[in-house]
């Protein structure tokens, strides 16, 4: 099994601060990186999919870039508010079997 | 409304009962894909089907079926379930594995097996 890693594991940020994680994933037979939000008793939402190195993906104050040679992923909040707190997750996609192996998550607690 | 549902939501049963979960999508998705969620251990995929009738092992496989027969159900076969298998399970699906897909998931079933 290929390993996918997040880090930290768990983040507390007070509101305003940008915050930023780490996802690392194998550098071979790479096909996708996919980045996901999951509120406590929610499911999964996607944030972004990424597959070209050096993407640079954006959406409002959350951002994420990519780098397929060395093997990670940040992902950047920026001006963090309460509403952000969550488990963020990351996912590879493997091009060979396009299986998708996901990291632990970074739980992150913006306190107001 | 585009979505995916799963059922039941929650689940309470006893060792070797055979039970199913199941999943269905309303948006004509090719992939689809159950996981289970276990503290410490991230998602990790059971099974995927890349479409009708193709169904392929992920990680965990052991101790579950799977059956596609049509393109907007997978369901998920437990034959003999062991409390080991209590976790909470997610079923996803997305238009293609074309990696530039996203995936879509169901609300979750979580299963208790005494």
């Amino acid at each position: 099994i290929l390993n996918v890693e997040q880090s930290p594991q768990s983040l507390h940020v007070q509101e305003g601060d940008s915050t930023n994680f780490t996802c690392s994933f194998p550098s071979s037979n790479f096909y996708a990186l996919h980045w996901y939000r999951w509120e406590t008793a929610k499911s999964p939402e996607a944030l972004f999919v990424m597959t070209l190195n050096g993407d640079e993906k954006k959406k409002g104050r959350i951002s994420a870039t990519l780098n397929t040679k060395e093997g990670y992923s940040y992902l950047y909040i920026k001006g963090s508010q309460p509403e952000d707190s969550a488990t963020y997750l990351c996912a590879f996609l493997n091009g060979g079997t396009y299986k998708y192996i996901f990291g632990t998550g970074t739980r992150l607690k913006v306190l107001a | 409304e585009a979505q995916v549902t799963q059922n039941p939501r929650y689940l309470i049963t006893v060792t070797g009962k055979k039970l199913t979960v199941t999943c269905s999508q309303n948006m004509n998705h090719e992939y689809m894909s159950w996981y289970r969620q276990d503290p410490g251990l991230g998602l990790r995929q059971i099974y995927y089907s890349m479409n009708v009738e193709v169904t392929d092992k992920g990680d965990v496989p052991e101790g579950y079926k799977v059956s596609r027969k049509e393109k907007r159900n997978f369901p998920l076969i437990l034959e003999s379930p062991s409390p080991n298998q209590t976790s909470l399970y997610f079923c996803a699906s997305s238009l293609a594995a074309g990696g530039w897909e996203t995936q879509y998931f169901g609300p979750g079933t979580r299963l208790l097996v005494l």
